[in-house]
């Protein structure tokens, strides 16, 4: 199994719609990030979490919600999506590498949202 | 804030040739810079990293050494294969909330 599995991997939906967007993970890390990717802006940071109780907003959380339901899963829900909404989404988790100490993502696979 | 500019692409090269691929960073205080590259139809995946000055990262035949003179962490391979074909997102870290990305460049490696 994947370290980060993200469900689904692709929906289309229709304005107006509520989506939610799973991840869960195994690397046991306490740092979880939902990013969106869109093309010729990379990724940019929608929320993140450092454990259970700690949610944070990212530089594009409107119109996005999350859960953190535990160290495992954290969701990502779009209450009304919109067509702007349309782009690759990425759970991530964050934890210190064994050898040098630094801070690395692991990335799931991605979830595709398509909203007409 | 912190910021990542990488070079725009995409970069089309032909198997063999060298790549170099620019990344230049902002940041306050002394980050950790990381190179992730992302297979079609895959997630992200880190390449390599350094954590301090004049340290070099390297995997996979590419390197990438940080420069904080220049701040700078250019991605470098000395003979690309068709493989290699992927978009590479220069990133930093330095410690607080989340990493900075860069907006990726597409490299695509023809035979």
């Amino acid at each position: 199994d994947a370290d980060v599995t993200q469900t689904p991997r692709n929906r289309i939906t229709k304005t107006g719609k509520r989506i939610m967007l799973e991840c869960s993970q195994t690397k046991g890390h306490d740092r979880m990030y939902w990013y969106r990717q869109d093309p010729g802006l990379g990724l940019r940071l929608i929320y993140y979490s450092f454990d259970v109780k700690d949610i944070n907003k990212g530089e594009i959380s409107d119109g996005y919600s999350v859960s953190r339901q535990a160290q495992a899963k954290f969701s990502l829900s779009l209450e009304s999506a919109i067509p702007n909404q349309t782009a690759l989404y990425f759970c991530a988790t964050m934890g210190a590498d064994a050898s040098s100490g630094a801070n690395v993502l692991t990335f799931g696979a991605g979830s595709r949202l398509t909203v007409l | 804030g912190n910021s990542v500019t990488q070079m725009e692409g995409p970069v089309t090269l032909s198997e063999e040739a060298f790549l170099t691929i620019n990344c230049t960073y902002t940041a306050t205080g002394y980050p950790s810079l990381f190179w992730y590259v992302q297979y079609p139809g895959e997630g992200l995946q880190l390449l390599l990293k350094a954590t301090k000055a004049d340290d070099k990262g390297s995997n996979k035949g590419f390197e990438a050494t940080y420069r904080k003179e220049t701040t700078s962490f250019h991605l470098e391979k000395g003979s690309v294969q068709v493989s290699d074909s992927a978009v590479y997102f220069c990133a930093l870290d330095t410690g607080r909330r989340a990493l900075t990305f860069g907006s990726g460049t597409r490299l695509q490696v023809q035979p």
